[in-house]
């Protein structure tokens, strides 16, 4: 069964950094692309990285270059998010998700709030 | 940046009835647009891929159509648990990018 497990959100102050983590089983993971969406509360979902199999493309939205890595260890089976420099309108439930022509399977999400 | 459009914000209808959902998009995206479905509490699940398919599991009830810059989603007797928001997602151009959603509700 395919599983995706996201954790490492939390409350954190303006300016400050956290490290999403998504892991994978159930399938062979350094086979597929894999995405972080977000879901601010009350709105819509908004894609925000791409990672290829082997690691060597990654995408971002405009709004989080720079500020966000994407990674990913596939002997691990893990998926990570690195957010530095977080704002207020970064607040969102993260969800990892693998693509195959469409996010076809989803993380639970993981909460980030940026407040003081 | 491609820019998704869907409508209605909101759709109002009784069980039984018959769903029609449109995306559009500000350019060309061959087929490469999906459709979720996303309830309260819930992450989003994967109905449509490529415009027409449906994903694993998923009822014949749902189906897509379209291509180039018009899509619709059709469900065709509404059951009790599609009452959701929908979103519509391209994959043809980076940023990927989503609609704004549709809500179906309960008239």
């Amino acid at each position: 069964e395919v599983q995706l497990v996201d954790f490492g959100g939390g409350l954190v102050q303006p300016g400050g950094s956290l490290r999403l983590s998504c892991a994978a089983s159930g399938f062979t993971f350094s086979s597929y692309w894999m995405t972080w969406v977000r879901q601010a509360p009350g709105k819509g979902l908004e894609w925000v990285a791409n990672i290829k199999q082997d690691g060597s493309e990654k995408y971002y939205v405009d709004s989080v270059k720079g500020r966000f890595t994407i990674s990913r260890d596939n002997a691990q089976n893990s998926l990570s998010l690195q957010v530095n420099s977080l704002r207020a309108e970064d607040t969102a439930i993260y969800y990892c998700a693998r693509n195959n022509r469409g996010f076809d399977y989803w993380g639970q999400g993981t909460l980030v709030t940026v407040s003081s | 940046e491609i820019v998704l459009t869907q409508s209605p914000a909101t759709l109002s209808l009784s069980p039984g009835e018959r769903a029609t959902l449109s995306c559009r998009a500000s350019q060309h995206v061959s087929n490469y647009l999906a459709w979720y479905q996303q309830k309260p509490g819930q992450a989003p699940r994967l109905l449509i891929y490529d415009a027409s398919n449906r994903a694993t599991g998923i009822p014949a009830r749902f189906s897509g159509s379209g291509s180039g810059t018009d899509f619709t989603l059709t469900i065709s007797s509404l059951e009790p648990e599609d009452f959701a928001v929908y979103y519509c997602q391209q994959r043809s151009n980076w940023p990927l990018t989503f609609g704004g959603g549709t809500k179906v509700e309960i008239k």
